[in-house]
């Protein structure tokens, strides 16, 4: 298993283009999750995913799409990036279960800087 | 509103010394309270995890330690090692991952 797979892991961008960032899982989890990570922020949650066709806003979604197609895959659409979106990205999965489980798995991250 | 307080944000501590991480929660709805350890350039995993309900838990060197009425639970790392430096978060949550508050990350180095 590869357990959670990000691309790229490296990425530059001029304001106001648009990108995707790649989550793709091999673990069949029903629950996905974007993060952002910045220095003495902690992780913020940005949208996450219950299931296929189901998505939901996290903490700060602003600037930010997502959809879930497949239970494998959920992209991270950025349509126009701004400077306040450099961070490094992190995807994470888990399963649900019962008791509920609270053990997500994540990506390598993305290092995005926009200039 | 930060829901889970960690601290210290960065941390130096001795080979062979204990390091101690705290936090402090405010919502007493959360029934979850896990640690997450990450190395530079990877993501965080999961290390030690506790529920209210027991006051102790230890897996190898890592224990953590749960104050329920003062809301507060922390990370021992006994006879730390080079190989423990990593940032380590502290998280709570309640009705499932989904719900996760994350602390705002101990950078621990452990010097030789």
């Amino acid at each position: 298993n590869a357990g959670v797979t990000q691309t790229p892991k490296f990425r530059i961008l001029k304001i106001g283009q648009s990108m995707t960032l790649q989550c793709t899982q091999d673990m069949n989890h029903n629950y996905m999750y974007w993060y952002r990570q910045d220095p003495g922020m902690g992780l913020k949650l940005i949208y996450y995913s219950v299931g296929a066709g189901i998505t939901d806003k996290g903490e700060v979604p602003n600037g930010y799409n997502v959809s879930r197609s497949t239970t494998e895959d959920f992209p991270l659409r950025l349509e126009l990036a701004a400077p306040s979106q450099t961070s490094v990205y992190f995807c994470a999965s888990s399963y649900r279960t019962v008791p509920l489980n609270t053990e997500a798995f994540f990506g390598q991250g993305t290092r995005l800087t926009v200039v | 509103q930060q829901q889970v307080k960690q601290s210290p944000q960065s941390l130096i501590v001795q080979k062979g010394g204990i390091s101690i991480i705290n936090c402090a929660y405010e919502n007493t709805a959360f029934d979850y309270f896990p640690w997450y350890q990450q190395f530079p350039g990877k993501g965080p995993a999961l290390l030690i995890a506790i529920r209210p309900d027991v006051s102790e838990k230890k897996e190898g060197r890592f224990t953590i330690s749960f104050n329920k009425s003062a809301k507060q639970f922390s990370l021992h790392i006994m006879d730390s090692q080079p190989g423990d430096s990593a940032t380590y978060f502290c998280a709570a949550s309640f009705g499932g991952y989904q719900k996760v508050t994350f602390g705002i990350g101990t950078k621990l180095q452990v010097i030789p």
